[in-house]
């Protein structure tokens, strides 16, 4: 069975500093992989994804993620950090050609003004 | 814009009670999905379905039961409630491509067990 882990529960970052929130996948073939985040109260949405195309992926809000396979790693980074920005963060996985996706424990981004 | 609406945010319930979460997208979407969330252990799936009448069991499945009679319409059910089943519920739908690769997340159910 596939699975991710996020290292780290929680994150705290200054406003303007360096947001970098790590994955790591364990897959005997490279997956697609995902990430989400969800604001408080609301559902999940997605921020990217990589579908086995270029391996640096470019999201919504300024967030870019790089595939690495020879580290089994997909981190999530932003260049600099938004209060807009505080939220939970899932990574996820999901087999080529599999409905099921399995997240991550999620980690809760702080920014501090 | 999409929508997949629960019916309720908050339910709180007693032990042993038989309990319905609904679940509704307005998408003609062909797959749905119901998550739990728990704080430390993220999204675990508990049932899918791609078609009507059509299920598959997640990852961790008892306790619950599922219903899909119309396509918009994907109804979670606790046979018999109890504490461990305190949970946030989430409901997603998505198309039925190979990558599956976006799911539409509703507000979520903070159910509470007593």
């Amino acid at each position: 069975a596939q699975s991710v882990t996020q290292l780290g529960s929680h994150v705290s970052v200054s406003e303007g500093a360096l947001v970098l929130l790590r994955c790591n996948y364990s897959s005997s073939v490279p997956p697609y992989l995902f990430w989400y985040v969800q604001y408080p109260n609301q559902g999940l949405q997605l921020l990217l994804k990589y579908t086995s195309a270029a391996t640096l992926v470019k999201g919504i809000n300024g967030f870019e993620a790089e595939f690495k396979k020879s580290e089994t790693s997909f981190h999530l980074t932003k260049p600099s950090a938004h209060m807009s920005d505080a939220a939970e963060y899932f990574c996820a996985v999901s087999p080529i050609n599999d409905y099921k996706l399995s997240f991550g424990a999620g980690t809760t981004v702080t920014v501090r003004a | 814009d999409v929508k997949v609406t629960q019916s309720s945010r908050y339910l709180v319930k007693r032990t042993g009670e038989k309990v319905f979460l609904e679940c509704v997208q307005d998408m003609d979407h062909e797959n749905m999905f119901w998550y739990r969330q728990d704080p430390g252990l993220g999204l675990r799936l508990i049932y899918f379905s791609y078609d009507v009448k059509m299920k598959e069991k997640g990852d961790i499945p008892e306790g619950y039961s599922v219903s899909r009679e119309k396509k918009e319409r994907f109804s979670l059910i606790l046979e018999s409630a109890s504490t461990n089943q305190t949970s946030m519920y989430l409901c997603a739908s998505s198309l039925p491509t190979a990558t599956n690769e976006k799911l539409f997340f509703g507000s979520g159910t903070q159910l509470s067990v007593l």
